[in-house]
């Protein structure tokens, strides 16, 4: 199974700041189409999941474009470019490479300073 | 608009038995993969199984394998999870996803409360 881990585990940020959240896969993610397969999720507090960013990059309908999913094989990144109020919540990437099987990260939870 | 709607959850003892529904509205049930995934409290986010289109395949998280069955009804277009032999552990937040292209889950119900104990 493809292990998935997320740092830093909490983050806290200036509002107006950028934010930056690394996830590494235990296997690459590419597959031989050059797509990675590794999903962004935002969890308000509160509320059920919502997707942000799938295939490493390309970010869901309605999602702001303050928001940015960055990287290939193991390494990815999910960065904010300024963090606003709104944001606060926990991040989690997950990997789809295994679909129908699916591996979440550990979550790294934002939080406005 | 899609909407997913679950339903079932509920305190019961430690090998006691549940059933989740839920309920789809909103887009063409039988075009997409269906998913379950949960919550412990104060935990992250766990995939726990998924079914095809047709209800022809079913993958599981190892933890409920043998204990869990995923189904689907393209007439009523429902997702259940049939739960035995529950454990504290399987205690969780538990939601109904739909599985769109490249697997990325782009729809979330808002959950329904499973609580295992004595």
């Amino acid at each position: 199974d493809i292990v998935m881990t997320q740092s830093p585990l909490s983050l806290p940020v200036t509002p107006g700041e950028p934010a930056s959240i690394s996830c590494r896969s235990s296997q690459s993610l590419q597959e031989s189409n050059g797509y990675n397969y590794l999903d962004w999720y935002l969890q308000k507090p509160g509320q059920s999941p919502q997707l942000l960013i799938y295939l490493g990059s390309i970010r869901a309908s309605g999602v702001p474009d303050r928001f940015s999913g960055s990287g290939s094989g193991t390494d990815f990144t999910l960065k904010i470019s300024r963090v606003e109020a709104e944001d606060v919540g926990v991040y989690y990437c997950m990997q789809t490479l295994q679909s129908p099987r699916f591996t979440f990260g550990q979550g790294t939870k934002l939080e406005i300073k | 608009e899609v909407h997913l709607v679950e339903s079932g959850g509920n305190l019961v003892q430690p090998g006691g038995s549940l059933r989740l529904s839920c309920a789809a509205s909103g887009f063409i049930f039988n075009n997409y993969w269906m998913t379950w995934v949960r919550q412990a409290p104060g935990k992250g986010l766990e995939w726990v199984a998924n079914i095809k289109q047709d209800g022809s395949e079913k993958y599981y998280v190892d933890s409920v394998k043998g204990r869990f069955t995923i189904s689907r009804d393209n007439v009523k277009n429902s997702l259940n999870l049939q739960m035995i032999s529950l454990r504290a552990d399987d205690t969780a937040i538990y939601y109904c996803a739909r599985a769109g292209n490249f697997g990325r889950i782009d729809y979330w119900g808002q959950g329904t409360r499973v609580t295992v104990s004595s």
